[in-house]
């Protein structure tokens, strides 16, 4: 079974810093490309970032370039999200989401971590 | 960017009825487009994908059609468990983007 567990949110200040990690399981991680989506509250989803099946294809979201970096480890199953220099609305609840083989939509998502950012 | 805009963005109906929502793109997508169903406090659950190939383990109820730049869903015969918030998003591109949501209320 797929199960794709985010961690790592939690209350931060504005200006301050976060790494979100996703535990996949139930499936070959390496050989799928993942995703972040976000959807702050009660609003719609907002997609952040993309990697490839390995880090050398990376993308991102107008929204977050320059201060949110995407990451996977392999070896862990593992997939990351730093974030820097967190501004209000960066709150949220933020899921990863897998990559259905070769077309780019999500067969599977993890159940979401809140991030929320206030002082 | 591809911009997808979702009609309407609530919608009340009741059981048994015939339920569409509209997504337009502003570009041509071809049939990139996936539909997804969420539930309040959990993550989105893939229905459609491809514009109209019923993803494993969805009930026959669900269907989609369109190509291009217009698209839609449809709920044949409406049931109490569909109440949720209903999202399409294109995937011409790794890019990708979602439309703002359309509600469904049971009446």
């Amino acid at each position: 079974e797929v199960q794709l567990v985010e961690s790592g949110g939690g209350l931060v200040q504005p200006g301050g810093s976060l790494r979100l990690s996703c535990a996949a399981s139930g499936f070959t991680f390496s050989s799928y490309e993942m995703n972040w989506v976000r959807q702050a509250p009660g609003k719609g989803l907002e997609w952040l970032s993309y990697i490839g099946r390995s880090d050398i294809t990376i993308y991102y979201a107008d929204s977050v370039k320059g201060r949110f970096t995407i990451s996977r480890d392999n070896a862990k199953n593992s997939l990351y999200l730093h974030m820097n220099s967190l501004r209000a609305e960066d709150t949220a609840v933020y899921y990863c989401a897998k990559v259905n083989s070769g077309y780019y939509y999500f067969d599977y998502w993890g159940q979401g971590t809140l991030v929320t950012v206030s002082s | 960017d591809i911009q997808m805009t979702q009609s309407p963005s609530t919608l009340s109906a009741s059981v048994g009825d015939r339920v569409t929502i509209t997504c337009r793109a502003s570009q041509s997508i071809s049939s990139w487009l996936a539909w997804y169903q969420q539930k309040p406090g959990k993550a989105p659950k893939l229905l459609i994908y491809k514009a109209s190939s019923l993803e494993s383990g969805v009930p026959s109820r669900f269907s989609g059609s369109g190509s291009g730049t217009e698209f839609t869903l449809t709920i044949s015969s409406l049931q109490p468990d569909d109440s949720a918030t209903y999202y399409c998003q294109q995937y011409n591109s790794i890019q990708v983007s979602f439309g703002q949501g359309t509600k469904l209320e049971i009446k």
